[in-house]
């Protein structure tokens, strides 16, 4: 079966501090995979996606960034971090087109930057 | 992708049933509806999806009028663990598979 993982669980930084988050899949192949932000209380707002590795699309401007090393590997990066980049941020698979629409969502990273 | 609406938030009692309806007037012919309920601290969770007509899961059952144009989550029983949030969106089956949320229904189940 396919798994998802996410870490850190939680992460405190500093403003100006860089950040990596890691998420990784298991158990299938070319998933297209998601980054996502949830502000408290809000809906989710999708940050970055990859249909394959190298291919990153930015949907909203900021000062992150992502990557795709590997074909289950997605990071997200940031040089400097802003207090705004506070949150919680969740990594998301799904099947190549083809497959299933559902996304499935890893347990999630909570970042707080101070 | 389909903009949806739904209620900001519900409440319920231990043992009733819940309808959630959602509006999505400009889904696309190929665009699926689909349920994801998220509980604090946690990934929204996928519940339900379908095309029209009505779908019946372990979870929930799903309604969809014929001019798709709105449908209904339906939670038979709830429980005090069924509050949380849940979204209504429409997948479409392109390649990207970007999905757009909403703020969600808050569903708070009173004992």
């Amino acid at each position: 079966s396919q798994t998802i993982h996410q870490w850190p669980a939680t992460l405190v930084q500093p403003v100006g501090s860089p950040l990596s988050l890691e998420c990784t899949v298991e158990g299938t192949s070319n998933p297209n995979l998601y980054w996502y932000r949830q502000a408290a209380g809000r809906g989710l707002q999708l940050l970055f996606y990859s249909v394959g590795i190298g291919q990153i699309s930015s949907e909203v401007p900021q000062n992150l960034s992502a990557s795709r090393p590997q074909d289950r590997q997605f990071i997200l990066s940031s040089k400097k971090l802003l207090l705004s980049d506070s949150g919680f941020y969740l990594c998301a698979w799904r099947e190549p087109h083809g497959g299933t629409d559902t996304q499935y969502f890893g347990p999630g990273t909570r970042l707080t930057v101070l | 992708l389909a903009k949806t609406t739904q209620p900001i938030s519900m409440d319920s009692y231990e043992g009733q049933e819940v309808n959630i309806t959602c509006s999505h007037n400009n889904i696309a012919t190929n665009d699926y509806i689909t349920w994801y309920q998220q509980f604090p601290s946690q990934g929204p969770r996928f519940i339900i999806q379908g095309y029209k007509t009505k779908v019946t899961n372990e979870v929930a059952s799903l309604f969809i009028p014929a001019d798709r144009k709105s449908s209904t989550l339906s939670l038979p029983r709830v429980s005090l663990s069924d509050t949380a949030v849940y979204y209504c969106l429409g997948e479409g089956s392109g390649n990207t598979g970007k999905l757009i949320f909403g703020q969600g229904t808050t569903l708070q189940v009173k004992p």
